[in-house]
């Protein structure tokens, strides 16, 4: 079956230190990987993706995720957290064979504390 | 361009009730798709639409049902709601598989 596993449901960390959110799929078909963010009382957005090519991608406020196939991961880090960057974050994945679904994470709520 | 808007905003329904939702994807956007968002259970695939067709459906009851119009602007409907269909519903529109898809702010259902 297809799923996706985000370990971990909460994650604190002060700020400016590193951080990972955790995130895992099951599929017997090749997929694309996403991470969005839901930053509080706002909708989710797209914060980078994977859809082929080099296995790391960055997003542009810093974080970056890397496409591990035969550890069948997408973990998402950051250096350096800001306060700014406490919010929601979805791991998902959608399939090369054209189902038409993405599947999300239950999500890490990542909190950054002074 | 304008982004996905979704009404309501915030819907009060009783037990039995039905309920229509509504999605006005991002211009030139043919693909809308439809998620419950409960916490703890994150987002749950409801259906996607492409062009008027269904290609996809997740596992939701017959109660759950959907369609899009011509104009790619897509509605939802609960018939018979039940206490557990209290959730944010997010409508997500992109250009077609495997694009970004962009959301909506969700409408908040609560069944009473």
């Amino acid at each position: 079956a297809q799923s996706v596993t985000q370990l971990d449901s909460q994650v604190p960390v002060f700020e400016e230190a590193p951080v990972e959110l955790r995130c895992n799929y099951s599929s017997s078909v090749s997929v694309y990987l996403f991470w969005y963010v839901q930053y509080p009382n706002q909708g989710l957005q797209l914060l980078l993706k994977y859809l082929s090519g080099s296995t790391l991608v960055e997003s542009i406020n810093g974080f970056e995720a890397e496409f591990n196939k035969s550890q069948t991961s997408f973990h998402l880090r950051k250096p350096s957290v800001h306060i700014s960057d406490t919010a929601e974050y979805f791991c998902a994945v959608t399939f090369t064979s054209g189902t038409y679904k993405y599947i999300f994470g239950t999500g890490t709520r990542l909190k950054v504390l002074a | 361009k304008a982004g996905v808007t979704q009404t309501p905003r915030y819907l009060i329904k009783t037990r039995g009730q039905q309920v229509t939702l509504s999605c006005s994807p991002i211009s030139g956007h043919r693909s809308v798709s439809w998620y419950q968002q409960t916490p703890g259970q994150g987002l749950q695939f409801l259906f996607e639409y492409f062009s008027e067709t269904q290609r996809n459906k997740g596992n939701f009851p017959g109660r759950f049902s959907g369609r899009q119009f011509s104009n790619s602007r897509s509605e939802m409907n609960v018939s018979t709601l039940e206490l557990g269909d209290s959730a944010l519903y997010l409508c997500a529109s992109s250009l077609g598989q495997p694009d970004t898809q962009y959301f909506g702010p969700g409408t908040r259902l609560t069944v009473l």
